[in-house]
């Protein structure tokens, strides 16, 4: 099926390691996102990227990276993981919001 | 800066009970308004909309209304099944900021509802 594709859906790091969670669309939209995903917080918007060739911070941007690599790669890199940024990323991708985003099935990150 | 607050659950039900889910935001100016359901191991998908006030968004039974007065965007469903057990977002958009239409969505912390046979 067509949609947002995200890998790897499961990875264990080390404090300190480094890591680039990769993010694909095949629905030819415009704008990406990445959020991470915490118990009773909801989802929190790290970077987005409303156009290929333009990317902007979001809440939470510190400790993270973010490349678009061209209309549908969007990727996300830890580049000194710390244990705060366990959690669930999910990156999304929408023509217009108001027809809503798509959602990948996400990236359970453990940091220990 | 904007928000999304969210009755807290978990929010556990009989089968075929009336469900209400709470939300209220806090915005500058008149935001679009939308409900997004996460099933167990899946990401989010929207499930409703509404883009202007007294608008009434519905899907799947579910139905929202957009009430400006309050600033809510309350869930409702007349009759839950097993299978609308899920975790579900409110989230709010400005779809028309800076001249763009990519408009970022500022979610709630999101509910829990667990529906019994």
């Amino acid at each position: 099926n067509a949609g947002v594709t995200q890998t790897p859906k499961f990875q264990v790091l080390k404090t300190g390691q480094s890591m680039t969670l990769q993010c694909a669309q095949d629905m030819n939209h415009n704008s990406m996102y990445w959020y991470r995903q915490d118990p009773g917080m909801g989802l929190r918007l790290i970077y987005y990227s409303a156009s290929e060739g333009t990317t902007d911070k979001g809440e939470v941007p510190n400790g993270y990276n973010v490349s678009r690599l061209n209309k549908r790669e969007f990727s996300l890199r830890l580049e000194s993981a710390a244990p705060s940024q366990t959690s669930v990323y999910f990156c999304a991708s929408s023509a217009q919001v108001l027809y809503g985003y798509t959602f990948g099935s996400g990236t359970r990150l453990t940091v220990v | 800066g904007d928000s999304v607050t969210q009755m807290e659950g978990p929010v556990t039900l009989s089968e075929e009970a009336f469900l209400t889910i709470n939300c209220t935001y806090t915005a500058t100016g008149y935001p679009s308004l939308f409900w997004y359901v996460q099933y167990p191991g899946e990401g989010l998908q929207l499930l409703l909309k509404a883009t202007k006030a007294d608008d009434k968004g519905s899907n799947k039974g579910f139905e929202a209304t957009y009430r400006k007065e309050t600033t809510s965007f309350h869930l409702e469903k007349g009759s839950v099944q097993v299978s609308d057990s899920a975790v579900y977002f409110c989230a709010l958009s400005f779809p028309n900021a800076g001249g763009t239409s990519y408009g970022k969505l500022t979610f709630g912390q999101g509910t829990i509802l667990t529906v019994h046979p």
